[in-house]
């Protein structure tokens, strides 16, 4: 099992939008619709942002949102926010109650 | 609201076991609904699943660390636990504990690690002599 692949680097300016890619395979991310996605802050606990595929936890900003195509999963974050600069990962079920993590994505808000 | 902490010795020698300990606060390690993991983040490097266990003991572990892990639970304590053998410099990361999600579909069969949340802060073990 190889990890997900995501960008290591997005950036945007306040207000824009901007989408972090997750590619998988046909075992993972295009096998079952378990895709979540975390936020973590510098020195801070990751943070739950969208789960299976689309779905927001109570309390996230609908400005996040998640897609899925084939093998690769997406998240977008409209109307940046200098907040929502931090590390985002990937991660998804991939089958045997296994999971696979991407590698994670920087974002910077310009 | 339910939250987890790492705890345990932060620095290890080669070749000797990791022992972790993550205490669960908010909410009992026995309510059934969910699975208890280990996740860890080697330095510049993305986050690796290590595993997870239920409150009865069944456990779910990566098939790469599979041979070196053991993840128990202690429900009177309402902590669950992490030992790593054999470590090397490779296994310097930084160990989370999360609560896992777990789905069940209508045949019975289940899914954990469906997410993953809340997360502890994290706690950075470095292996070296």
């Amino acid at each position: 099992q190889s990890a997900l692949t995501q960008p290591p680097s997005a950036s945007g300016s306040p207000g824009q939008s901007v989408t972090i890619s997750c590619t998988g395979t046909s075992s993972d991310v295009g096998g079952y619709n378990y895709v979540s996605w975390y936020q973590r802050h510098p020195g801070k606990a990751p943070k739950l942002m969208i789960y299976e595929v689309n779905r927001r936890p109570s309390g996230v900003p609908d400005r996040f949102s998640g897609s899925k195509s084939g093998n690769t999963a997406s998240l977008t974050v409209s109307g940046l926010q200098a907040e929502d600069e931090a590390d985002y990962y990937c991660s998804s079920y991939a089958g045997s109650n296994s999971v696979l993590f991407g590698g994670g994505t920087k974002l910077t808000v310009l | 609201q339910v939250q987890l902490q790492e705890s345990g010795p932060r620095l290890v020698k080669p070749s000797q076991t990791l022992s972790l300990t993550c205490t669960v606060s908010g909410g009992s390690i026995s309510s059934g609904d969910y699975y208890w993991s280990w996740i860890r983040q080697p330095p510049g490097k993305g986050l690796e699943w290590i595993g997870y266990i239920y409150y009865s003991g069944t456990t779910f572990y990566n098939p790469s660390l599979k041979s070196r892990v053991t993840i128990s639970v202690d429900t009177s304590k309402n902590q669950f636990s992490l030992k790593l053998s054999s470590v090397t410099a490779a296994d310097t990361a930084v160990y989370y504990c999360a609560r896992a999600g777990v789905y069940y579909d209508s045949s019975g069969y289940y899914y954990v690690g469906v997410w993953f949340d809340p997360w502890g802060q994290g706690t950075l073990v470095t292996v070296s002599s």
